[in-house]
């Protein structure tokens, strides 16, 4: 079974400083993960996604995942955090290839101080 | 190109009563998902269409939820009768299979269905 865990349920940082948010998850199958944002009042917006290849991934809006299988993580991160980056994000990840359901993490909101 | 639409925006019912909800995938999408999401948990599959075929409906919570795909294009998502613990956020998503093997899901705006 496919599991994700997003440690942190709320994250504030300042504006220009470091985004860090964390995601760990489970998977029996090689997984196709996911970060997905969704700001206020609006749909699921995917940033980026990791299948195969590159382990680095970069996405939207400056935001940048690394995949680690030795550490079974795609910490999502973004240099310089901006007033607009305040959203509520989730990661999440699917079997491989497939085109079976997406397991969700329970979310990270991010605030962001002047 | 249009993107996952879902009908309506908000919807506050009361319960016992009836709620019709509705997605409109992507054109040319054969997959078709809800999802949703009650106050504070996580997003949770309920069900996948693939045209007009349920190819995995193990996340439907019990025989209250009914969901339908008309000639494998719009689909509906009916809650008959609507309990309170049924508020929350209700996703729709589509995808195909994209030129390197993978599917990517498009997300609709979500429907607020709201039970008192």
């Amino acid at each position: 079974a496919q599991s994700v865990t997003q440690l942190g349920s709320h994250v504030s940082v300042s504006e220009g400083a470091l985004v860090l948010l964390r995601c760990n998850y489970s998977s029996s199958v090689p997984p196709y993960l996911f970060w997905y944002v969704q700001y206020p009042n609006q749909g699921l917006q995917l940033l980026l996604k990791y299948t195969t290849g590159a382990t680095l991934v970069k996405g939207i809006n400056g935001f940048e995942a690394e995949f680690k299988k030795s550490e079974t993580s795609f910490h999502l991160t973004k240099p310089s955090a901006h007033m607009s980056d305040a959203a509520e994000y989730f990661c999440a990840v699917t079997q491989g290839s497939s085109a079976s359901k997406i397991i969700f993490g329970s979310g990270t909101r991010l605030s962001i101080r002047p | 190109e249009a993107g996952v639409t879902q009908f309506p925006s908000h919807s506050v019912i009361e319960k016992g009563q009836t709620v019709t909800l509705r997605c409109d995938p992507i054109s040319g999408h054969d997959n078709l998902y809800w999802y949703r999401r009650v106050m504070g948990k996580e997003i949770k599959f309920l069900l996948h269409f693939v045209k007009e075929s349920k190819q995995d409906e193990s996340g439907m919570p019990n025989n209250r939820f009914l969901a339908e795909r008309t000639g494998g294009t719009y689909s509906t998502l009916k809650v008959q009768p609507a309990e309170l613990e049924d508020s929350g956020v209700y996703f729709c998503a589509s995808s195909q299979l994209l030129a390197g093997g993978s599917y990517e899901q498009y997300f609709g705006p979500g429907t607020r269905l709201t039970v008192t």
